[in-house]
């Protein structure tokens, strides 16, 4: 079964659109932390937040913001007033228990800003 | 500038040949991942490596094999007996086993010609 859900393969918005990219994660483990990565073009992971299990704080980092609801195992990710650099793959990804020493990521969101 | 380097960028093949992918770490993380991406996958883990001298398979480590002789550099061969070697390799290196961001080298395209 598939840990980690990205249900969005690809989306398409108009500049200056707020999109939201959805993450569904499944874990039988109490602590846990849930992870989002951006790769341009170029092919780099680009870290972007890790949140682990016990924080349920909604964050935002400048256009950014995260949403955190254990009740719905979801961690999806916002983009308010998108530009054209925001165009990239975004990854999900989790990792589970104490030693957390392996990732599983999403199948990605492909994210292409029109101008 | 810390980092992980994977070297080369593009690397082509022929089929039968083994080939050898580099990646080397100056962030002295503990450590190391070797992942697959292929288009509609997402990231498929390959082996990693906890510490120097030890390794563990992952997903789909057949028709690869690493080694782990020094604490920076974690190299990933591609033998012949992988069936289906096109495709976007990613290393990545996190500096304990405690949950922290894992950090990216800009990836190898390798192509089976």
């Amino acid at each position: 079964a598939q840990k980690v859900t990205q249900a969005q393969t690809e989306i398409s918005v108009v500049e200056k659109e707020d999109v939201t990219l959805d993450c569904v994660y499944e874990t039988r483990d109490t602590t846990y932390y849930l992870f989002w990565y951006k790769q341009p073009p170029s092919g780099e992971l680009v870290f972007l937040i890790r949140r682990n299990s016990f924080d349920e704080q909604n964050e935002i980092s400048g256009r950014y913001s995260w949403n955190f609801q254990k009740s719905t195992s979801s961690f999806n990710f916002t983009i308010t007033a998108s530009q054209v650099v925001d165009s990239a793959v975004y990854f999900c990804a989790l990792s589970e228990g104490e030693t957390g020493n392996q990732f599983y990521f999403g199948t990605g969101t492909s994210l292409t800003v029109i101008p | 500038d810390g980092g992980i380097t994977q070297s080369p960028k593009y690397l082509f093949r022929k089929e039968g040949q083994n080939v050898t992918l580099s990646c080397e770490q100056n962030l002295n993380h503990d450590a190391m991942y070797w992942y697959r991406q292929d288009p509609g996958q997402g990231l498929r883990l390959i082996y990693y490596s906890q510490i120097v001298n030890d390794f563990q398979k992952g997903d789909i480590a057949e028709g690869y094999s690493v080694s782990r002789e020094k604490k920076e550099s974690f190299p990933l061969t591609v033998t012949s007996a992988q069936k289906n070697p096109t495709a976007f390799y990613l290393c990545a290196s996190i500096s304990d086993r405690v949950n922290t961001e894992a950090f990216f080298g800009q990836g190898t395209r390798l192509t089976v010609v």
